[in-house]
């Protein structure tokens, strides 16, 4: 299973875009990349994921490299809420969701 | 509303206690998962369901069994607790099995468990 480095923490001021990136430089060709948050301990809550082209939602948006060894999650107004650890996940061949550290966003007022 | 609901919220258990942890989903998916996570650190897959009738061990299974109770219910127990079990368990579900499809998993909001 490809594996995911983040950085462990970023901040990113109020109302502006936040950009969380992520190295995935083994993921295979039929691996989806998936982006997750987790707001104080809650359980993690599904943003977005890819496998190839560039998608968006009403959450977010992920720009995925052409070769697929990197994406980067936009968050595209920050607000305060979205205060949180963000995870950026492969599936692997098995599928399953296996966790990293994630990246703790700090959104400042 | 639909979604994974998780029992107990919390519990306090003693050394060598048994217990089992509850989940149950009503969105009709047909994979269910049993993660843990300590403090500071990522979630880690203990045992999973790929559909009714079936489990598998994930990361950590050492110390967990599982049940596949029908298509909405899979329960944790833990036989003999132990401090090293204190953690918060989450349970999630999947439509497909693969971890792909519109929405991912879907997860429940977590029982915290302390062994003393």
């Amino acid at each position: 299973d490809a594996k995911t480095t983040q950085p462990p923490s970023m901040d990113c001021a109020e109302g502006r875009a936040a950009n969380l990136p992520c190295n995935h430089s083994t993921i295979s060709g039929n691996e989806y990349v998936y982006w997750y948050r987790q707001i104080h301990s809650q359980g993690p809550q599904y943003i977005i994921h890819g496998l190839k082209n560039n998608e968006t939602n009403e959450m977010a948006s992920l720009i995925i490299t052409e070769d697929r060894k990197s994406s980067t999650l936009i968050l595209p107004h920050a607000t305060l809420r979205d205060t949180a650890v963000y995870y950026c996940i492969t599936t692997g061949n098995t599928g399953k969701l296996i966790f990293g550290q994630g990246t703790t966003l700090q959104v400042k007022p | 509303n639909a979604g994974v609901t998780q029992t107990p919220k919390f519990q306090v258990l003693k050394t060598g206690q048994s217990m089992t942890l509850q989940c149950a989903q009503d969105m009709n998916h047909n994979s269910m998962y049993w993660y843990r996570q300590d403090p500071g650190m990522g979630l880690r897959l203990i045992y999973y369901s790929a559909s009714e009738g079936t489990t598998d061990k994930g990361e950590v299974p050492n110390g967990y069994n599982v049940s596949r109770l029908n298509k909405r219910e899979f329960s944790l127990r833990l036989e003999s607790a132990a401090p090293s079990q204190t953690s918060v368990y989450f349970c999630a579900s999947s439509e497909l099995g693969q971890g792909a499809g519109d929405y991912g998993y879907t997860f429940g909001s977590g029982t915290r468990l302390t062994v003393v």
